[in-house]
């Protein structure tokens, strides 16, 4: 069976900390790990990593990939209180759109 | 650019009743998917549509039914809801990339059967 955990389940820091998400996954015939942010409503795309060792940035926020040993982990630099939201982690195989998600990450950043 | 639309945004049923989650997406994509999110599990797909006119069981079918319309509509059917069903219930499609492929979702539809 496939699994994705996520760790911690919930983090609490103040703006201009500095996280780390972390990611492990088994997933049979693993293609690509993907990151999502999801505020109120609907998860919204951060990254897609399918090759180890290549970091994937975007402004603050940047994930790197480990498919050795079977883990991501997504990093927040200078948080701000904006980033509050649940990371979700999720792996797929050769089926497309068929991910596996984590429980998620709630991100809580404190003025 | 409306993307992936879903209807109704909310509902209340009583064990028993039965309903249909409506999507439609705009973006030309051929899979379409639905996942429920619960409290503590992440989301987890019910049931899924690699194309126009097939349908596949996910982790976790039990419970609904689903057809996929044409390429744009795919709906989620609960014929006889049951409290273990109050969820949030998200509508995606995939955008294939070089080797895999990107989910978009819809806004969710929260469901609560009492």
């Amino acid at each position: 069976e496939d699994k994705v955990v996520q760790s911690p389940l919930s983090l609490v820091v103040h703006e201009g900390d500095t996280v780390t998400l972390n990611c492990s996954y088994e997933v049979t015939n693993f293609r690509s790990l993907l990151w999502y942010k999801q505020e109120k409503k609907a998860p919204t795309f951060l990254f897609m990593l399918t090759s180890s060792g290549i970091e994937k940035k975007s402004g603050r926020l940047s994930s790197i990939l480990d498919k050795k040993e079977l883990f991501s982990i997504l990093n927040i630099t200078a948080t701000q209180t904006g980033d509050s939201a649940v990371y979700l982690c999720a792996a797929g195989g050769t089926s497309y759109g068929k991910l596996t998600f984590g429980q998620g990450t709630i991100l809580t950043v404190h003025p | 650019n409306a993307g992936v639309t879903q209807t109704p945004k909310f509902q209340v049923l009583k064990t028993g009743q039965s309903m249909t989650l409506q999507c439609a997406q705009d973006m030309n994509h051929n899979s379409m998917y639905w996942y429920r999110q619960d409290p503590g599990m992440g989301l987890r797909l019910i049931y899924y549509s690699a194309s126009e006119g097939t349908t596949d069981k996910g982790e976790v079918p039990n419970g609904y039914n689903v057809s996929r319309l044409n390429k744009r509509e795919f709906s989620l059917r609960l014929e006889s809801a049951a409290p273990s069903q109050t969820s949030v219930y998200f509508c995606a499609t995939c955008r294939l990339t070089k080797n895999t492929g990107e989910l978009f979702f819809g806004e969710g539809s929260r469901l609560t059967v009492l």
